[in-house]
């Protein structure tokens, strides 16, 4: 099983909501990762988790806010975000990272955010 | 900091085969991967290689060249499915930490 669910779908949401998106996986991998993808580009990497901890933050605007519960699940908590933050909202996550092995991403179907 | 280079487009006939190149360049490299990407959809992982050489996956081959910062993907008897982009991305290592970086992306068409 090599399945990432992601929740919601599509979410259209105001400048002043607050929202979270939500990131499961039962593969019993270490490490799970926030990507943000606009029309035609690359995914961009946001936020890596490893072992539960914040291991990379790239800059990303505070008005994003990730969160680990648990090794399964990883939230992307939503605030005052700008018509610019538009875009698919991708969840990844791998057995480990680097040369040890096992570090192949595997990528949730993502969130499709519209902001108004 | 990274620089991942893979041409825009590209066009194939079904049952042809195809390569996509990609060149990188990169301070601490920790493998480079394949992927496929549907429009509207997630990318698909195809492909790792951490040394040098070619590795087979049906009708999916990647070769890597850390020398040369140089990869490619190779597409057999393509198929109309196979119409998608296809993703370069570059672990990197720094600081400790590891980082994947995707390259543009080559957008595949294959026509009758």
């Amino acid at each position: 099983d090599t399945e990432v669910t992601q929740t919601p779908k599509h979410l259209v949401m105001g400048m002043t909501n607050k929202k979270s998106l939500k990131c499961e996986q039962h593969m019993g991998h270490r490490a799970m990762y926030w990507y943000k993808q606009k029309a035609k580009k690359p995914p961009e990497l946001m936020f890596v988790y490893s072992y539960e901890k914040l291991s990379i933050n790239e800059s990303v605007p505070s008005r994003f806010s990730p969160e680990c519960p648990n090794s399964s699940l990883l939230n992307l908590h939503l605030h005052a975000l700008q018509p610019e933050d538009s875009a698919l909202y991708l969840c990844a996550s791998s057995q480990g990272q680097g040369l040890a092995g096992g570090s192949e991403q595997y990528f949730g179907p993502g969130t499709r955010l519209t902001v108004t | 900091g990274q620089n991942i280079d893979q041409p825009t487009e590209m066009t194939a006939t079904e049952g042809a085969i195809v390569q996509i190149n990609c060149t990188y360049q990169t301070s601490g490299f920790n493998g480079l991967f394949w992927y496929q990407q549907h429009a509207g959809e997630a990318p698909t992982f195809l492909s790792y290689n951490v040394l040098d050489g070619l590795e087979e996956k049906g009708r999916f081959s990647s070769f890597l060249s850390r020398s040369k910062g140089y990869s490619y993907l190779l597409l057999k008897e393509l198929q109309m499915k196979d119409s998608a982009s296809y993703l370069c991305a570059v672990m990197d290592s720094g600081a400790g930490s590891y980082q994947l970086t995707f390259g543009k992306g080559t957008k595949l068409s294959v026509i009758p």
